[in-house]
């Protein structure tokens, strides 16, 4: 089970993000990853490998952690990072997504 | 370009099978390093993952939907199936299917289809 705090964070743009993601049991860092999904699109892959931005995200897109607690940071928000985000896991041939952080505009 | 598109009923009906087909360009489903996953999101709720299929017909299916759900791929239509039997309307939701990396140490979705949307109505 991974848990994801808080559920929803209201910041300004330019203001530091820092989403939580914890899993009830160990989880190898290489198999940990964060997504985003803006209303009315597609969940899109920021994070792979835990720290391991994907192609075309921005650097100030960064992720960290091990075992059970990783950590998604966006440096300073722009307009566009509002969205809601989603850790997720895979163990045992099986995939789980935590209930997602809403960014929301303060 | 990598892209994948989902197709199939938008209105499915309670106890009726529901089927999904996601056709994929830009890649191959024999590539031994990548598959597909079948990813919904229920209104209001979050993401959960349904099953996936690789090149070699391994497939792994969500433990509480396992016995409703079958996946299969048609390498030479590029084409990746799910049906879900017994529908009800908690399965109402966007469906998506994604394109899944794998590798030693590595495994995720790194692009998705647009969803289409299905609602469980009688």
């Amino acid at each position: 089970v991974l848990t994801q705090s808080p559920g929803t964070l209201s910041l300004s743009p330019g203001e530091r993000a820092t989403l939580s993601c914890r899993a009830s049991h160990g989880v190898s860092s290489s198999f940990l990853a964060w997504y985003q999904q803006t209303p009315g699109q597609a969940p899109r892959l920021v994070i792979h490998g835990a720290s391991t931005r994907a192609t075309g995200i921005p650097d100030r897109f960064s992720g960290s952690g091990s075992g059970t607690d990783f950590t998604l940071t966006i440096s300073r928000l722009e307009p566009e990072d509002f969205a809601v985000y989603y850790c997720q896991q895979y163990a045992t041939s099986r995939f789980t997504f935590g209930p997602g952080t809403k960014v929301e505009i303060k | 370009q990598v892209t994948l598109k989902e197709s199939g009923p938008v209105l499915g009906r309670p106890t009726e099978t529901l089927t999904l087909t996601c056709t994929v360009s830009g890649f191959s489903l024999s590539n031994p390093r990548m598959g597909v996953g079948w990813i919904r999101r229920p209104p209001g709720k979050a993401l959960e993952w349904l099953a996936h299929i690789f090149s070699n017909d391994e497939k792994s299916y969500s433990t509480s939907l396992k016995s409703r759900l079958t996946i299969s791929k048609d390498t030479s239509k590029s084409q990746v199936v799910l049906s879900m039997t017994n529908m009800d309307p908690v399965d109402t939701g966007t469906y998506y299917c994604a394109r899944l990396l794998r590798g030693i140490g590595y495994y995720y979705f790194d692009c998705w289809g647009q969803g289409t949307p299905v609602t469980v109505s009688s």
